[in-house]
């Protein structure tokens, strides 16, 4: 079964401290792993790919393919990161559409 | 160029009628795919649409159905509307091909009461 699991509802964190957004997936191939974020009264858009292997707003995520996992990291947490993030995996047999984790908000706080 | 544009934003409907959201994808996307999002959780796959033809289907009763057009817009059709229906409703697009990027619209808020 394809699943995305992100145990964090809620993370809050100070400004300057590190922050990472935990996300694991279970799925029988070789996905591709995506990070969606929705800013407040924003759509949902793309933050990162893992295939593109590049940083994005100053995040980062690495796929370990052994522990599943596709974690969020950025060194250095700015106030306007706050926001919803999603991890979502696409799989070959799944034409392309996402399977969604359940989301973590981030709140930065001053 | 608007990106990917749903209307209507919000709207309310009793138990037991249809509805119909839709959907103008990006500019020079062919690709329609639909999403449910309930309250506090991730969007959830409804179906996709190419060339006026569903390719693709998540684990939705058939009292959900879909339409695309020859200009590539779409519609997302519900019937017998349940008080569990409540979600927004989200259009995501993309062009051809299998790396190109998905662009989600705003979404249609839709409440049954």
């Amino acid at each position: 079964a394809q699943r995305v699991t992100q145990p964090e509802k809620l993370l809050s964190v100070f400004k300057g401290a590190p922050v990472e957004l935990k996300c694991n997936y279970s799925y029988s191939g070789s996905p591709e792993l995506f990070w969606y974020v929705q800013y407040s009264r924003q759509r949902l858009q793309l933050l990162l790919r893992h295939i593109s292997r590049e940083s994005i707003k100053g995040f980062t995520a690495d796929l370990n393919k052994g522990e599943t996992s596709f974690h969020l990291k950025k060194p250095f947490a700015q106030e306007e990161d706050s926001a919803m993030y999603y991890c979502a995996l696409s799989g070959n047999n799944y034409g392309q559409n996402f399977v969604f984790g359940p989301g973590t908000r981030l709140s930065v706080l001053p | 160029d608007a990106g990917v544009t749903q209307s209507p934003t919000h709207l309310i409907k009793t138990r037991g009628q249809q509805v119909t959201l839709r959907c103008s994808p990006k500019s020079g996307h062919d690709t329609v795919s639909w999403y449910q999002q309930a309250l506090g959780q991730g969007p959830q796959f409804i179906f996709q649409y190419y060339e006026e033809e569903e390719r693709q289907r998540g684990n939705f009763p058939d009292r959900f159905s879909g339409h695309q057009f020859p200009n590539y817009s779409s519609e997302l059709n519900v019937n017998a509307l349940l008080l569990g229906d409540s979600a927004l409703y989200l259009c995501a697009s993309r062009g051809a091909g299998s790396t190109t990027e998905a662009f989600f619209g705003q979404g249609t808020r839709l409440t049954v009461v």
